[in-house]
């Protein structure tokens, strides 16, 4: 069965500085998706990056960008010049095909 | 496009009621989810359509649970006499088929449960 694991319950970063989220994920699929989800406090969970396994070139998004080493099944993600509306639960997640697996998430808290 | 739409936000029922959440899933996505999700933990798998046709279900949708998408377009979950360990954040997700489509689920605000 496909686990993801994020072994930061709880992170923390100054404004406009850079953090990284890690994440790894076990799986014996060859093509499959990897994303990141952020769900601000009472909020919509929404999507902040995705990744095909298949492309080697690792994904960015504005300030968000991962660290995608298919070998070690990691996926990190980095967000730089944090702002203070990057404070959430941050998820990783794995498809592959039907549905999403999600980890338990990362709590990001931004400090003024 | 108004996103993925789900009612009621928030429910408070007594241990034993039935309870029944909506979701609306973005026009045209053809794949509809459920997920549930408790305090400080990430969403969990429970059920999956195409169309109107449930494709998978996972262990945690006990007998009491069931779901319904019958014209393939909004989707029911009802949970037959609650209980305690109910309680939780139900989640619905939409998405598109076809590889064009990049794959990507789209959730909806959720729906609060307590069981009291």
């Amino acid at each position: 069965a496909q686990t993801v694991t994020q072994s930061q319950p709880e992170m923390s970063v100054q404004e406009a500085e850079t953090v990284t989220l890690s994440c790894t994920y076990d799986t014996s699929e060859s093509d499959y998706y990897l994303f990141w989800y952020k769900q601000p406090p009472s909020r919509q969970m929404i999507l902040v990056i995705r990744q095909e396994a298949y492309k080697q070139q690792n994904a960015t998004e504005n300030r968000f960008s991962v660290n995608f080493q298919k070998a070690a099944k990691s996926f990190s993600l980095k967000i730089s010049d944090s702002q203070l509306g990057d404070a959430a639960m941050y998820f990783c997640a794995y498809r592959a095909p039907e549905k999403l697996v999600f980890g338990k998430g990362t709590k990001l808290t931004v400090n003024p | 496009d108004t996103g993925v739409s789900q009612d009621p936000r928030h429910k408070i029922t007594k241990r034993g009621q039935n309870v029944t959440f909506r979701c609306d899933p973005i026009s045209e996505h053809n794949r509809l989810y459920w997920y549930r999700q408790t305090l400080g933990q990430g969403p969990e798998f429970l059920t999956y359509f195409q169309n109107e046709a449930q494709l998978e279900k996972s262990r945690l949708l006990s007998d009491r649970f069931s779901a319904e998408r019958p014209k393939g377009s909004f989707s029911t979950l009802e949970i037959q006499r609650t209980e305690q360990g109910d309680s939780a954040m139900y989640l619905c997700a939409s998405s598109p088929t076809g590889r064009f489509s990049g794959n990507t689920i789209y959730f909806g605000e959720g729906s609060w449960l307590t069981v009291v």
